[in-house]
């Protein structure tokens, strides 16, 4: 496609319930990151694959969030028992940049999910 | 660790007015940095980068950012702003060194608006 795509664009959930946010990366892109943006502040790093593998998974806040990615193309976010706390847009990126590859390119962004957790 | 900071929440200026949003960044190798733009409901879009090289790099739109090594900042600007450059503005910087990893650090942002 032309560009990165996320789905659902919003999603409500009730406190415990698990979700799963689906990004599909600009074709042929080595690399996938997921951010966290809460309201009013800038995007956090939550993890990066470069296709398959998770090479960096550091920014998860707890064990209850899950990602993966296995065909190394389309990536899901996976958050169980979700709470208040949860709320955010997530963000996935991605580049055609990657370890061994020229780190120069710049991440592109989809639209993101903005998860509401009531 | 890296960081970003952006000192301004908000920039206002007039329709014509030059415009400067301001970036810090701090990283323990060299740096590499990135200025987006998110619109209400949307992605964030690049704008322009700096890799290595000339220190003034022009970018989408009309944007401009100068590196200043020193100072350790990356400002971005632009000579008359526009109505329709009113969005949120994001610094970015991601540390050249391998173990830092690929991923970007952003500044909370600096909301701009541009009035006629």
């Amino acid at each position: 496609g032309a560009g990165v795509s996320q789905s659902p664009r919003y999603k409500v959930a009730k406190r415990g319930q698990d979700v799963a946010l689906r990004c599909d990366p600009i074709s042929g892109h080595v690399s996938l990151f997921w951010y966290q943006q809460a309201l009013g502040q800038g995007p956090e790093f939550l993890t990066y694959f470069q296709n398959e593998a998770q090479l960096d998974k550091s920014g998860l806040p707890s064990d209850r969030f899950f990602a993966e990615r296995p065909e190394g193309s389309v990536s899901t976010l996976k958050i169980q028992r979700t709470q208040q706390e949860d709320s955010a847009v997530y963000l996935c990126a991605s580049s055609a940049s990657g370890q061994g590859i020229s780190p120069y390119n710049e991440q592109f962004f989809g639209p993101g999910t903005r998860l509401t957790v009531l | 660790a890296q960081s970003v900071a952006q000192p301004e929440d908000q920039v206002n200026v007039a329709e014509g007015n030059p415009l400067t949003v301001k970036c810090t960044y701090s990283v323990s190798g060299n740096p590499y940095l990135f200025w987006y733009v998110q619109y209400p409901n949307r992605g964030l879009q690049f704008l322009l980068k700096y890799i290595t090289g000339d220190n003034l790099v022009k970018g989408s739109y009309g944007f401009e950012a100068e590196f200043n090594k020193s100072q350790t900042s990356f400002h971005l600007k632009k000579p008359s702003a526009l109505v329709s450059d009113s969005a949120l503005y994001f610094c970015a910087v991601r540390d050249i060194l391998k173990a830092a990893g690929n991923k970007l650090t952003f500044g909370g942002g600096t909301r701009v608006l541009v009035k006629p």
